[in-house]
């Protein structure tokens, strides 16, 4: 079975662009979860998708947004890139059935470096 | 300015010796904890969970502990090798089972195994 697919791997842009990232759940898994770390802040969540509409949303400013596809396909986008967004994003698939926690499965991550 | 990196706590350890890998989690209403290992340029994998109506979980060679009473987490590694060497994190979902996704993650434990 295939893990969390997240591409690309590798990004460099430059301050004031704006990037999209993307993430492929674990087949079956309808629950996508966004996460930002870094040195200083640590793993920090970004938002949650279900069923293509976002259920939470963290602390982060509107440059970051995202949205989810019917085949559970999620994208996140950053906007007017700030050299503070330098980080690894990571994206999460979990099962989420019925009213049961399931645990959540992570991607390598895309690092993206804002220069 | 330049970002201040997140102070790791260290767990330095001998091959064979067996681990003790704590965490303080912040919010009483949490009924779900996940332990994550990660690896340098990996992203985190999933080692163990313990939902809120148990205290002691065992895995293959991990054990988890829960302390409702003093919101206090342990992972336990019998037996560390020195393909345990990662930074270990403690993650609470807070929000009733099968709800929006959101994992708040502990800042991590570096754990170093000497052969």
């Amino acid at each position: 079975k295939a893990g969390v697919t997240q591409t690309p791997r590798y990004l460099i842009k430059t301050r004031g662009q704006q990037v999209t990232l993307s993430c492929s759940p674990i087949s079956g898994h309808r629950s996508v979860s966004w996460y930002q770390q870094t040195p200083g802040q640590g793993l920090q969540f970004l938002f949650e998708y279900f069923s293509e509409t976002q259920r939470n949303k963290g602390n982060f400013p509107g440059r970051f947004s995202g949205r989810q596809f019917s085949n559970s396909r999620s994208e996140m986008n950053v906007s007017t890139l700030e050299l503070g967004d330098s980080a690894l994003y990571l994206c999460a698939s979990s099962l989420q059935t019925g009213s049961w926690d399931t645990e959540a499965f992570f991607g390598q991550g895309t690092r993206l470096t804002v220069v | 300015g330049e970002s201040v990196g997140l102070h790791l706590p260290t767990l330095s350890v001998q091959e064979g010796d067996n681990s003790i890998i704590n965490c303080a989690y912040s919010n009483s209403a949490s009924d779900y904890f996940i332990w994550y290992k990660q690896e340098s340029g990996k992203g985190p994998q999933f080692i163990i969970d313990i939902r809120s109506n148990m205290d002691k979980r065992q895995g293959q060679r991990v054990t988890v502990l829960l302390n409702k009473t003093v919101k206090h987490l342990s992972l336990q590694i019998a037996a560390t090798q020195p393909g345990d060497s990662a930074v270990y994190f403690c993650a609470e979902k807070q929000g009733s089972g099968g709800s929006n996704y959101k994992l708040t993650f502990g800042k991590g434990t570096l754990l170093t195994v000497n052969p």
